[in-house]
């Protein structure tokens, strides 16, 4: 059965504080694997797409790596406006998105 | 660029009312959108996928007759809850796709629905 299993459930950080948000999946044909933010309230803002095991894709404090079975979304340096949920998906091969729960990141000042 | 608006934002209505909401990509033409129920602490479940001027595809276990779906036009989903009972009250979201290649979806921002 095709999966995506997102940890920690909820991170709490310092400002300044680096650490990694995990993304395992199982999935038959997948056709590449997304990583969006959503903050409360609001629908899910996309961040990055990867495709094959090895690619890594940045933005400002964040970058994503990807395995044949999990991603990673390492946050350096967080600010306290990098808070919010962080979701992974999976594209299967129907061309559908399989969602993970979700990490809630807190960054206190 | 990739903007979805989504509209209403929240609705509250009484039970049996029905209630429609629209989704629309602002700057690009949507060949396919999505509809997504999320509630609290849970991750985002396809409700069912629609192409432009095609019947829409449900997920197993949603009622097409309860969820009506439209997507007349590369711009514009609708999202139809029929005769609407608490039970219907979630978060409901819609995304939409160029449907070219591996192009990310790109979602609206939700509408919040409160049935009485």
């Amino acid at each position: 059965e095709d999966q995506v299993t997102q940890s920690p459930e909820a991170l709490r950080l310092q400002e300044g504080e680096s650490s990694s948000l995990n993304c395992s999946y199982t999935v038959s044909g997948l056709r590449g694997l997304f990583w969006y933010r959503q903050d409360p309230g609001k629908g899910p803002e996309f961040l990055f797409t990867l495709y094959s095991a090895g690619e890594e894709k940045e933005k400002e404090r964040l970058k994503a790596t990807l395995t044949k079975k999990e991603s990673f979304l390492h946050i350096t340096a967080p600010k306290p406006e990098d808070s919010a949920t962080y979701l992974c998906a999976v594209r299967r091969s129907q061309g559908n998105l399989i969602f993970g729960k979700g990490t809630k990141l807190s960054v206190k000042p | 660029g990739a903007v979805v608006s989504q509209h209403p934002s929240w609705v509250i209505c009484k039970s049996g009312t029905s209630v429609k909401i629209e989704c629309r990509s602002l700057d690009f033409q949507a060949t396919t959108m999505f509809w997504y129920r999320q509630f609290p602490k849970q991750s985002l479940m396809l409700m069912a996928t629609s192409n432009e001027g095609s019947k829409a595809t449900y997920e197993q276990g949603v009622e097409k007759d309860k969820f009506l779906i439209n997507h007349a036009s590369l711009t514009l989903s609708t999202l139809t809850v029929t005769s609407a009972h608490p039970e219907d009250s979630s978060f409901y979201i819609c995304s939409a796709s160029t449907g070219r290649g591996n192009q990310p979806q790109h979602f609206g921002d939700g509408t919040r629905l409160s049935i009485l």
